[in-house]
């Protein structure tokens, strides 16, 4: 079964500065897609960016950006120039594309405080 | 454009009485819809989903229970909560077969079993 990893319960970041998000995911699959998910205190659930694991090139929106190593199954989120409004839990989740399988696994999340 | 309603948005139930959660989608047919769970401090855990009308896929056995009785409407329910059944529940949604598509997700419930 796919797992997906976030090591940092919680992380900080002053204004302005920037900040890497960890997550590892374990699958014997070869195509795949990941998601990065923002969820601020009023526990809508925002996505934030997704990489499709055939494209070598990493994903970027705006101020975040991906780290995606394929090899190493890591998928590192990074937030430059952080906002207050950045201040949310992170999820990191997998999807696979064969197999007929519908669902996207969640990891358990880092919650990023930004500070002033 | 696509929404998603989920309701009730806060609920309080004593242990020991049932439970039905509903969420309904708008603006697409035959989406994939997905209950999930949010434990306090802990991720999103999939307890079902559905690809389609009675069609229910159980991820993890519990006292829960899952419906969709229409095309746009699945239901959470339960015959007797538990203390373990307080918890943030998502309702989500995707277009089927599009594995690239991200899920878009209710605002949610709070669940209360006191």
């Amino acid at each position: 079964a796919q797992t997906v990893t976030q090591s940092q319960p919680e992380m900080s970041v002053q204004e302005a500065e920037t900040v890497t998000l960890s997550c590892t995911y374990d699958t014997s699959e070869s195509d795949y897609y990941l998601f990065w998910y923002k969820q601020p205190p009023s526990r809508q659930m925002i996505l934030v960016i997704r990489q499709e694991a055939y494209k070598q090139q990493n994903a970027t929106e705006n101020r975040f950006s991906v780290n995606f190593q394929k090899a190493a199954k890591s998928f590192s989120l990074k937030i430059s120039d952080s906002q207050l409004g950045d201040a949310a839990m992170y999820f990191c989740a997998y999807r696979k594309t064969q197999g007929g399988s519908e669902k996207l696994v969640f990891g358990k999340g880092t919650k990023l405080t930004v500070n002033p | 454009s696509q929404t998603i309603h989920q309701w009730p948005a806060t609920l309080v139930q004593p242990v020991g009485s049932p439970l039905s959660l509903e969420c309904t989608v708008e603006g697409t047919s035959n989406p994939n819809l997905y209950w999930y769970r949010q434990a306090a401090g802990r991720g999103l855990q999939l307890l079902f989903y559905s690809v389609g009308i009675g069609q229910i896929s159980s991820e993890v056995p519990q006292n829960l229970s899952a419906s969709r009785p229409q095309d746009r409407q699945f239901i959470l329910s339960s015959k007797k909560l538990l203390l373990s059944d307080s918890g943030f529940y998502l309702c989500a949604w995707t277009l089927q077969g599009r594995m690239s598509l991200p899920l878009h997700f209710g605002n949610g419930t709070r669940l209360t079993v006191t």
